[in-house]
């Protein structure tokens, strides 16, 4: 079956520490994303690609990076300079990133800071 | 910038109720617009799109359809069924904002039998 994995489901971090949140996809897919989910918001856009080697900034980037050195695997780091990680976060990914694309989900992973 | 508003929940409903999720949109572009719902504790699923002024999305009973004219992409259900019961979030990309998608809050709707 294709799809989206993520990888933990849940993810505890002590403060101090960096961690780094899998997300793999076989649709052969161009373009992922990562995401950003707090109780009563919506989604905010952390970093995205469009391609291998490439990535941009999203509207939250500060405290994260990225890597798109193969095309089917966008993982994203939480580094100690996020000052409130505690989150849901979800990575997607389109055919090719156009605006018309449907953007398919994985399931997300929790990550608390103790 | 870019941005979708939506009705605020969260949303109660009896079953066989009839269902309306207000959203509207601001964009300089041409967008297109969807909705997405999510189940407890999982990722986002695609339950419709438009990605042009008039057109219909529909996929499980729900419907909407992009209005330019009121910039609203207002999500419907004639007959609500408890398995609806989830997050719905309206949202829009736009080709002069980089394809960008940019997410409503979220209406939760609990749906009783």
């Amino acid at each position: 079956d294709g799809g989206i994995t993520q990888s933990p489901k849940y993810l505890f971090r002590k403060e101090g520490q960096n961690v780094t949140l899998s997300c793999e996809q076989n649709l052969n897919h161009d373009a992922m994303y990562w995401y950003r989910q707090d109780p009563g918001q919506g989604l905010r856009l952390i970093y995205y690609s469009q391609i291998v080697n490439d990535f941009q900034k999203g509207d939250i980037a500060e405290g994260y990076s990225v890597s798109r050195e193969k095309k089917e695997s966008f993982p994203l780091t939480v580094t100690s300079a996020q000052k409130n990680p505690t989150a849901f976060y979800l990575c997607a990914s389109s055919i090719s990133g156009l605006a018309t694309d449907t953007q398919y989900f994985g399931p997300g992973t929790r990550l608390t800071v103790l | 910038g870019d941005s979708v508003t939506q009705m605020e929940g969260p949303v109660t409903l009896s079953e066989e109720a009839f269902l309306t999720i207000n959203c509207t949109y601001t964009a300089t572009g041409y967008p297109s617009l969807f909705w997405y719902v999510q189940y407890p504790g999982e990722g986002l699923q695609l339950l419709l799109k438009a990605t042009k002024a008039d057109d219909k999305g529909s996929n499980k009973g729900f419907e909407a359809t992009y209005r330019k004219e009121t910039t609203s992409f207002h999500l419907e259900k004639g007959s609500v069924q408890v398995s609806d019961s989830a997050v719905y979030f309206c949202a829009l990309t736009a080709t002069n904002t980089g394809n960008q998608f940019y997410f409503g809050t979220g209406t939760s709707l609990t749906v009783i039998p």
